[in-house]
């Protein structure tokens, strides 16, 4: 069976520090894989996605940036926070199966920028 | 952007009795997705319909999809403690060989027992 396994749950970091999430798939090959941000109250925002090794698209202009360095890996970084990075980030993966693209999601990382 | 809009943005009932939240949507689809997320959690998918299919049942989960209304409805019957959580609908695009889901703000239920 699948899963996915991101780290860490929980992190507290100051303004200008850098920042290095991971998200990692088990059990499937060539995923769909994403990123998200959910700020509090707020729904799901898309901030990266990728089909495959190598390839990372942006949805909206940030600090951060995306990495797909392995076929079930995918990292989330920033050079300098800053406050407004503060959020619940979740990582989720896809699979193109006929017209069923359902995705399945890590537990989050809490990210808190002071 | 946002296109999914949940209706209400919040509900609260009594055990055993039904829960019903409504989606709006503003662009075509392939389909409409719901989810679930407890508090503090990441999001579990509950259950899919595809843009040509008017209904679906999973269990105490009943979707309706109307498109030429675009929008759609979760149906929680016979209602839990255990079902209080925040509900999202999403929307899915395929773009450039990838999907897209277009989440809303989501809805939080809360069960009383």
């Amino acid at each position: 069976s699948q899963t996915i396994h991101q780290w860490p749950a929980t992190l507290v970091q100051p303004v200008g520090s850098p920042l290095s999430l991971e998200c990692t798939v088990e059990g499937t090959s060539n995923p769909n894989l994403y990123w998200y941000r959910q700020a509090a109250g707020r729904g799901l925002q898309l901030l990266f996605y990728s089909v495959g090794i190598g390839q990372i698209s942006s949805e909206v202009p940030q600090n951060l940036s995306a990495s797909r360095p392995q076929d079930r890996q995918f990292i989330l970084s920033s050079k300098k926070l800053l406050l407004s990075d503060s959020g619940f980030y979740l990582c989720a993966w896809s699979v193109l199966a006929g017209v069923k693209y359902e995705q399945y999601f890590g537990p989050g990382t809490r990210l808190t920028v002071t | 952007s946002q296109q999914g809009e949940e209706d209400p943005q919040a509900l609260s009932i009594q055990e055993g009795e039904n829960a019903t939240m409504n989606c709006s949507y503003k662009t075509s689809i392939n389909n409409l997705q719901w989810y679930r997320q407890n508090s503090g959690r990441g999001l579990v998918h509950l259950i899919l319909i595809r843009s040509n299919e008017r209904e679906k049942h999973s269990g105490r989960l009943r979707v309706t999809l109307d498109t030429s209304k675009k929008s759609s409805s979760l149906l929680i019957t016979a209602s839990r403690a255990a079902d209080t959580a925040s509900y999202f609908c999403a929307t899915s695009q395929i773009i450039g060989g990838s999907e897209k889901l277009v989440f809303g703000k989501g809805m939080k239920l809360t069960v009383n027992p």
